[in-house]
């Protein structure tokens, strides 16, 4: 079946712009995660879904950043007010959401994000 | 401190032969799960491979396995018979039982030569 997805692949904007970054996970995945990764470094953990609601969005840095998911399926990362500290690949993972450290997630192609 | 921690920012070997990439982690749960991922230059990240820590035995999954010392807190990955394509960044992570997140190392980019 097909993986999951995201859109666009890459995006390019001003300082203080506002910007949608999606994410359509694998069918009949319950679980879905947001990281973002910067140059060099590994994936750092946004928000996490389990359904349509976040069950944990410790991750996320400030309260510029949000995200829903609002029929269990497909999620929008939203960014207020663009910075360019905010510029790196936006990753977005999927997963049964059974219980227990087992659950394997599997990850998009990420948004590549710039901001000028 | 540092949940995962890879020491090699940089592997090379030659095509055929077998590599280790180090990985170490630091938990005091008893119930966690340790995941390997290939990130190539298109930048997704692909599963490799699973290892949990009440398995009894090491984890394989075709040319890649896992060394796991539990007491020793190490989960290096081995690739045997090395292929060109295996050029990428390799990440180590960890999911501690009751968080649904992983925990990434910054990675070891393995480069394969003819």
């Amino acid at each position: 079946g097909a993986g999951v997805s995201q859109t666009p692949s890459n995006k390019v904007t001003e300082k203080g712009k506002y910007v949608e970054l999606r994410c359509d996970p694998i069918s009949g995945h319950t679980a879905l995660y947001w990281y973002r990764q910067s140059l060099g470094q590994g994936p750092e953990f946004l928000i996490y879904f389990q359904g349509t609601g976040a069950a944990d969005d410790s991750g996320l840095p400030n309260d510029r950043f949000f995200a829903v998911r609002p029929e269990g399926s497909v999620s929008t990362l939203k960014i207020q007010r663009t910075e360019r500290g905010d510029s790196a690949v936006y990753l977005c993972a999927s997963s049964s959401g059974r219980q227990g450290a087992t659950d394997t997630q599997y990850f998009g192609p990420g948004t590549r994000l710039t901001v000028l | 401190a540092q949940k995962i921690t890879q020491t090699q920012p940089g592997m090379f070997v030659q095509e055929k032969e077998a590599v280790t990439l180090d990985c170490t982690y630091d938990t005091s749960d008893p119930s966690y799960g340790l995941f390997w991922y290939k990130q190539p230059s298109s930048g997704e990240m692909i599963f490799l491979i699973y290892q949990g820590s009440y398995d009894q035995q090491n984890a394989t999954e075709g040319r890649y396995s896992l060394n796991f010392q539990k007491a020793r807190k190490s989960a290096n990955l081995v690739i045997s018979a090395s292929q060109l394509g295996d050029s990428a960044m390799y990440f180590c992570a960890m999911r501690e039982m009751g968080y649904s997140t992983l925990t990434f190392g910054k990675g070891t980019m393995l480069l394969v030569s003819p």
